[in-house]
């Protein structure tokens, strides 16, 4: 049974970088069938995709427009986890964070999700 | 981005009663169309990908239709349990983009 389990602060100041971490159980970070995702939620935004990261015989990122030049989305195959990292918050960026599992055949759709941690940017 | 329109909004249904939900994309996504049910503080859950193929684990009474830029999500007989909040997402191409959601309410 896969799992996703999230860690990291829910509150982060203005200019500051927000980092999470999604540990992965009953998978592989480096699995060649699934990728795996950052998704946030807020009541403004909806849901919004940030980024993937995957391994097809080396590392591939895939980043949201929106974000792109603010966040990096890491494997870390010694743990089996993935992180996000975003700099430069501003309180629009305040949401629920998800990790998420694509597994390869359902191409973009996801099927395994975090808890979800809520951050808040705040002075 | 492809933006996706659902309607309505809110819907009161009560159980046992057949709903069905509409999701529309800005441009053709063929059949890369996917539903999710979330309640109140979890994550989204997979139903339905690729319009019509349910998930596993999924009830047989959540079922998917559509291709092009127009989708149906049918719940065929309420139960207690689908009073939710429900998202379709198209998964054709990136950035993946997910509807507003829609409020399935108890009369």
């Amino acid at each position: 049974q896969v799992q996703l389990q999230q860690s990291g602060p829910g509150l982060v100041k203005p200019s500051q970088t927000l980092s999470l971490t999604c540990a992965i159980s009953g998978d592989s970070v480096s699995s060649n069938s699934a990728a795996w995702n950052w998704i946030r939620q807020s009541p403004s935004r909806g849901l919004e995709w940030l980024g993937r990261t995957y391994y097809r015989s080396k590392w591939y990122n895939d980043y949201a427009v929106s974000v792109k030049s603010r966040i990096n989305i890491n494997p870390d195959t010694s743990k089996n986890q993935f992180s996000l990292q975003m700099n430069s918050v501003t309180p629009e960026d305040t949401a629920v964070y998800y990790c998420a599992r694509e597994r390869w055949e359902l191409r973009g759709a996801f099927d395994i999700w975090g808890h979800g941690t809520m951050v808040t940017v705040s002075s | 981005d492809i933006q996706m329109t659902q309607s309505p909004s809110t819907l009161s249904a009560s159980v046992g009663d057949r709903v069905t939900i509409t999701c529309r994309a800005s441009q053709s996504i063929s059949s890369w169309l996917a539903w999710y049910q979330q309640k109140p503080g979890k994550a989204p859950n997979l139903l339905i990908y690729k319009a019509s193929s349910l998930e596993s684990g999924v009830p047989s009474r959540f079922s998917g239709s559509g291709s092009g830029t127009e989708f149906t999500l049918t719940i065929s007989s309420l139960q207690p349990d689908d009073f939710a909040t429900y998202y379709c997402q198209q998964h054709n191409s990136y950035p993946v983009t997910f509807g507003q959601g829609t409020r399935l309410d108890i009369k």
